[in-house]
């Protein structure tokens, strides 16, 4: 079975930073790419990034460029989304997926809430 | 800026039909853009229905069914259900490693 297990969310100050992580088993994680996906507090889902097998390719959604970064350790079947310079519009629940080709989200994890306030 | 457009909300009747879209403000969505459709309802997370326009995600009932109407991907229930009532989403794959997803859509069966 698949399994998505988000953590490291909670409340930050704007301005702060936070790192988020993404335990995954079930399945090959070397061979699939990964991403995040956020949702605002009664809002849509919004893409925010995504990192390729080996890492080589990522990108972003342009209101975090500069400010996040994914990355991932494959030898941990692990993903990661550091999270800087914090806006109160980064508040949101964070979900990790994992990417199958042709270009879907097939897995979900549970999701980890992120508060930006002061 | 792409912006993708879905109807903010839909309301069908127990057993009746509806389809939902998801277009695009400046130009035709087509199987290019690999359409996949995702089911959520509060608290939840997303569960995926529809992926490359118009493939069932495994376990998904057969009543659910994607497609391209027009300039636009589309998702159809047929014969809803009352545990169909929830917000349906479509993303849109841009290429270069880059999704981006609709409004999505408050379906109520009523």
């Amino acid at each position: 079975e698949v399994l998505l297990v988000e953590s490291g969310g909670g409340l930050v100050q704007p301005g702060g930073s936070l790192r988020l992580s993404c335990a995954a088993s079930g399945f090959t994680f070397s061979s699939h790419w990964m991403s995040w996906v956020r949702q605002a507090p009664g809002k849509g889902l919004e893409w925010v990034a995504y990192i390729k097998q080996d890492g080589s390719n990522k990108n972003y959604v342009d209101s975090v460029k500069g400010r996040f970064t994914i990355s991932r350790d494959n030898a941990k079947t692990s993903l990661y989304l550091q999270m800087n310079s914090l806006r109160a519009e980064d508040t949101a629940m964070y979900y990790c997926a994992r990417l199958d080709y042709p270009q879907y989200f097939q897995h979900w994890g549970q999701g980890t809430l992120v508060t930006v306030s002061s | 800026q792409t912006v993708v457009t879905q109807e903010s909300s839909f309301s069908v009747s127990p057993g009746g039909t509806v389809t939902l879209t998801c277009g695009l403000t400046s130009v035709s969505v087509s199987t290019s853009y690999y359409p996949s459709w995702y089911q959520q309802t509060p608290g939840q997370a997303p569960r995926t229905l529809i992926y490359n326009t118009n493939t069932r995600s495994s376990g998904v009932p057969a009543r659910f069914s994607g497609s391209i109407l027009g300039n636009k991907a589309a998702l159809t229930i047929t014969g809803a259900q009352a545990d169909d009532e929830s917000d349906y989403f479509c993303v849109l794959y841009m290429g270069s490693g880059i999704w981006v997803f609709g409004g999505g859509t408050k379906l109520t069966v009523l």
